[in-house]
């Protein structure tokens, strides 16, 4: 089983529609990522959490809200969203820093899917 | 930048063959961190295997082993004895550092099927 959760695993929202998908993890790892996946196509990165504090945005339009209300936890708030926007979202969460023991490898969720109508 | 090139997009092999998934990395950094990742169907990102780049030997983890060719730029994964369970997409990804902040950038993938 994975270690970290993530809730919904399928989610069906119109346009107009605000929703939140959330994501938890209790490895004690400070840092935490959203990715989304197309299908057939790699994950594309699209936030970092470091601290709890948001390190990198990568250039995502503002109605993917990130938040990370404490170590453990980190939510995507949608809204406005688009049918294009349909995709596997996926949580990661891995130590913040890495030496030849620890790898500082991502530890992913097992996704949660995104229709919008 | 860091870039990754996964030129298989489909393997087809035998159950209980070796089978080698390419992977090859372009960065300019003198440090860098390479991953192999395995997807089934579920969607869940599986870590198989890592190799830093100053790592003297292969990484081996069970099954897996990762024949890195550091000069060619190159970090194959070598999955031996293949089962039906290995059925997957596979992507290779290096680790870039941005403002402190690690994110993993992966190639296209490669699917690879297991036929009994």
């Amino acid at each position: 089983d994975t270690e970290v959760t993530q809730t919904p695993k399928h989610l069906v929202m119109g346009m107009t529609n605000k929703k939140s998908l959330k994501c938890e993890q209790h490895m004690g790892h400070r840092a935490m990522y959203w990715y989304k996946q197309k299908a057939k196509k790699p994950p594309e990165l699209m936030f970092v959490y470091s601290y709890e504090k948001l390190s990198i945005n990568e250039s995502v339009p503002s109605r993917f809200s990130p938040e990370c209300p404490n170590s453990s936890l980190l939510n995507l708030h949608l809204h406005a969203l688009q049918p294009e926007d349909s995709a596997l979202y996926l949580c990661a969460s891995s130590q913040v820093r890495y030496t030849r023991v620890h790898t500082g490898e991502l530890f992913f969720g097992e996704g949660s899917r995104l229709t919008v109508l | 930048a860091q870039k990754i090139t996964q030129t298989q997009p489909g393997m087809f092999v035998q159950e209980k063959e070796a089978v080698t998934l390419d992977c090859t990395y372009d960065t300019s950094d003198p440090s860098y961190g390479l991953f192999w990742y395995k997807q089934p169907s579920s969607g869940e990102m599986i870590f198989l295997i890592y190799q830093g780049s100053y790592d003297q030997q292969n990484a081996t983890e069970g099954r897996y082993s990762l024949n890195f060719q550091k000069a060619r730029k190159s970090a194959n994964l070598v999955i031996s004895a293949s089962q039906l369970g290995d059925s997957a997409m596979y992507f290779c990804a290096m680790r870039a550092l941005i403002q402190g902040a690690q994110k993993l950038v992966f190639g296209q993938g490669t699917r690879l099927t297991i036929n009994p």
